[in-house]
């Protein structure tokens, strides 16, 4: 079993809808990542936090906006997506950003289809 | 810029028969090196790591994958293939070892299939 859980496991939207994607993780890690995934394709960093303040964004466009509530929680608020925003959303974790050892735990993922 | 080529985007081996997924590296530091694996519609999990030390790491389920500096290549291997390893591959090097930033750069992939 994951011990980073994302909800919801499917979310279908349409362009005009606003939802949000959510990720926990009570491994005490203090960092925390959204990733992108399409089919058949390595997944692509969207945004990392570290000790809850953003610290990098990868030029994501302004529909999409993370928020990271404490330590355990961090979100992905949806607004006015594309169809070529449909994906697999993936979260992930890991001990520290800076004197790590790159190891990442990720979630199951939420996949997103956006009509 | 640190990379990953992942040569081979789908792979058929055999029940029992050797796995062998390469993947060469490119990274003007010591790299991190990393090999994740993705069951279909799952996440991913990480199956071995070379940080520093012993260049030959072993990993979960079976898997070892042998770091070779003169050659860039950090190749995954397993002795005797299996169906539940039927998944894709994912070589992955750290972007910024030196910080131990925890950006990771992915390769391609590499779609592991298992005939029976």
């Amino acid at each position: 079993d994951t011990e980073v859980t994302q909800t919801p496991k499917h979310l279908v939207m349409g362009m005009t809808n606003k939802k949000s994607l959510k990720c926990e993780q009570h491994m005490g890690h203090r960092a925390m990542y959204w990733y992108k995934q399409k089919a058949k394709k390595p997944p692509e960093l969207m945004f990392v936090y570290s000790y809850e303040k953003l610290s990098i964004n990868e030029s994501v466009p302004s529909r999409f906006s993370p928020e990271c509530p404490n330590s355990s929680l961090l979100n992905l608020h949806l607004h006015a997506l594309q169809p070529e925003d449909s994906a697999l959303y993936l979260c992930a974790s890991s001990r520290t950003i800076t004197g790590g050892t790159g190891e990442l735990f990720f979630g199951e993922g939420s996949r997103l289809t956006v009509l | 810029a640190q990379s990953v080529t992942q040569l081979g985007s789908h792979v058929s081996v055999s029940e029992g028969a050797l796995v062998l997924l390469r993947c060469n590296y490119s990274s003007s530091v010591p790299p991190y090196l990393f090999w994740y694996v993705q069951y279909p519609n799952q996440g991913l999990q990480l199956l071995l790591k070379y940080t520093t030390g012993a260049t030959l790491v072993k990993g979960i389920n079976g898997f070892e994958a042998e770091f070779k500096k003169s050659e860039t290549s950090f190749h995954l291997t397993k002795p005797s293939a299996h169906m539940s390893d039927a998944a894709e591959y994912f070589c992955a090097v750290s972007k910024d070892p030196n910080s131990g930033n925890e950006k990771l750069t992915f390769g391609t992939g590499t779609r592991l299939t298992i005939i029976p």
